[in-house]
């Protein structure tokens, strides 16, 4: 089946430095979406990339989904406490079924 | 409203305990889904109701029953669960559609989740 892995597993960086985590699907996704999910919460809706070398940004989040539609990355600049929580990738396979893969996770700590 | 309301929060069962978990949302979504998330692991889909109608069964135990009463309400049955079990159960919900394509909009809504504790 589906797997969508994610690297690094965690991350500590000092309050003000970048993060940037990477996800990789073992097949063609039709979708990537980003989730956060803080301590003790659910998981939350960040964004949806589409499109074949997308790149979508959020205040000081940038995303990107992969020219073969097989990797994405999510890149923080200057972190603040606030970014603190484990930030899955999930994907939509080409099938076009409703079942979303998230990936493995990264966790992220911010050191003030 | 963007909410998606899990009820009970917390929930403590024993080995031949029946307990449900109940779920609710009022954005008029169709695709309903049930996941278990345990300790530093991400969500892992369990159920997938679609209009109503069980369309995806992840291979889940039958200790775990479904049940999608009409479009708002998910219900999630336990019985005879094993102490595995403990876990997040979070409840989402979505738009659909159901074809894939290029708009293919799948985006999960959670509701806070059940934490429970099979002892």
């Amino acid at each position: 089946g589906q797997q969508v892995m994610q690297i690094p597993q965690y991350q500590h960086v000092q309050e003000g430095e970048d993060f940037t985590t990477y996800c990789n699907s073992s097949t063609t996704l039709s979708n990537i979406q980003w989730y956060k999910q803080r301590p003790g919460g659910h998981p939350v809706f960040l964004i949806q990339l589409v499109k074949s070398g997308e790149v979508k940004k959020q205040k000081r989040l940038t995303f990107q989904f992969g020219e073969a539609k097989k990797n994405s990355s999510l890149h923080i600049t200057a972190t603040q406490t606030t970014d603190v929580g484990t930030y899955f990738c999930a994907g939509l396979d080409s099938g076009g079924y409703q079942k979303v893969t998230f990936g493995t996770g990264t966790k992220l700590q911010v050191i003030p | 409203d963007t909410e998606v309301t899990q009820t009970p929060k917390h929930l403590v069962m024993g080995m031949t305990n029946k307990k449900s978990l109940k779920c609710e949302q009022h954005m008029g979504h169709r695709a309903m889904y049930w996941y278990k998330q345990k300790a530093k692991k991400p969500p892992e889909l369990m159920f997938v109701y679609s209009y109503e109608k069980l369309s995806i069964n992840e291979s889940v135990p039958s200790r775990f029953s479904p049940e999608c009463p009409n479009s708002s309400l998910l219900n999630l049955h336990l019985h005879a669960l094993q102490p595995e079990d403990s876990a997040l159960y979070l409840c989402a919900s979505s738009t659909g559609p159901l074809a894939g394509g290029p708009s293919a909009k799948n985006i999960q809504y959670f509701g806070a989740g059940t934490r429970l504790s099979v002892l």
